[in-house]
């Protein structure tokens, strides 16, 4: 199957810096991956559609200032929480589709990023 | 918009079977997917159902009613490891991305 990695896979930073998320995808190419965040015992919310060479699209209530997303290649995504807070603290999933795989339509994930703010 | 509706909480004995429901309402519908979710860790994919009826996958089924806006997932012979949260989504209209139910937690005990 399709194969999504992430790193990294925990952070933990002080309130008012930035950190930056990798989402890849090592055996297909993704012109489009998806970025959620999952708080404890909650949904997987998604916040942002990542579209290689092109803006992300951003869900209602997400702030594309705070959340920048960087779709260089057709392997590779970036999240960046900017100015991070306490509140942003969460389970920060990548999901992307493997084109060659149409059966389903389904999303691969990627194993998660556990960021702590301080 | 969608409103999916699982239990929160579920408890089961290993080897036994167990039915996990999950409903919902939308306009268009197009697809509902079951996944997998350890604790900390990312979905895996189980099962996708588009047209009524069920599909069996081993241990594991699924079943769909599209009139009814419901669907099971269906667990045989619990194993200890089956232990997860277990999240339906929906996909609606002409969009290929799903809205996450907030899925149902499995407990097996001995």
């Amino acid at each position: 199957g399709a194969v999504v990695s992430q790193h990294p896979s925990w952070v933990i930073c002080k309130s008012g810096t930035s950190v930056k998320i990798e989402c890849r995808s090592l055996d297909f190419q993704a012109t489009t991956m998806f970025w959620y965040r999952q708080f404890p015992k909650q949904s997987l919310m998604l916040m942002a559609t990542s579209n290689e060479g092109s803006k992300a699209t951003y869900e209602q209530g997400v702030e594309k200032d705070k959340f920048l997303i960087n779709h260089a290649s057709l392997t590779l995504s970036t999240l960046t929480v900017t100015s991070a807070h306490p509140e942003d603290s969460s389970f920060y999933i990548c999901s992307a589709r493997d084109l060659g795989q149409r059966e389903y339509n389904e999303q691969f994930f990627g194993p998660g990023t556990r960021l702590t703010v301080l | 918009g969608q409103n999916i509706d699982q239990p929160t909480e579920m408890t089961a004995t290993e080897g036994a079977i167990v039915q996990i429901n999950c409903t919902y309402q939308t306009s268009g519908f197009n697809g509902l997917f079951w996944y997998q979710q350890h604790a900390g860790e990312a979905p895996t994919f189980l099962s996708y159902n588009v047209l009524d009826g069920l599909e069996e996958k081993g241990r594991f089924s699924s079943f769909l009613s599209r009139s009814k806006g419901y669907s099971y997932l269906l667990l045989k012979e619990l194993q200890m490891k089956d232990s997860a949260s277990y999240l339906c989504a929906v996909r609606e209209g002409g969009s290929y991305i799903p809205t996450f139910g907030r899925g149902t937690s499995l407990i097996v005990h001995p």
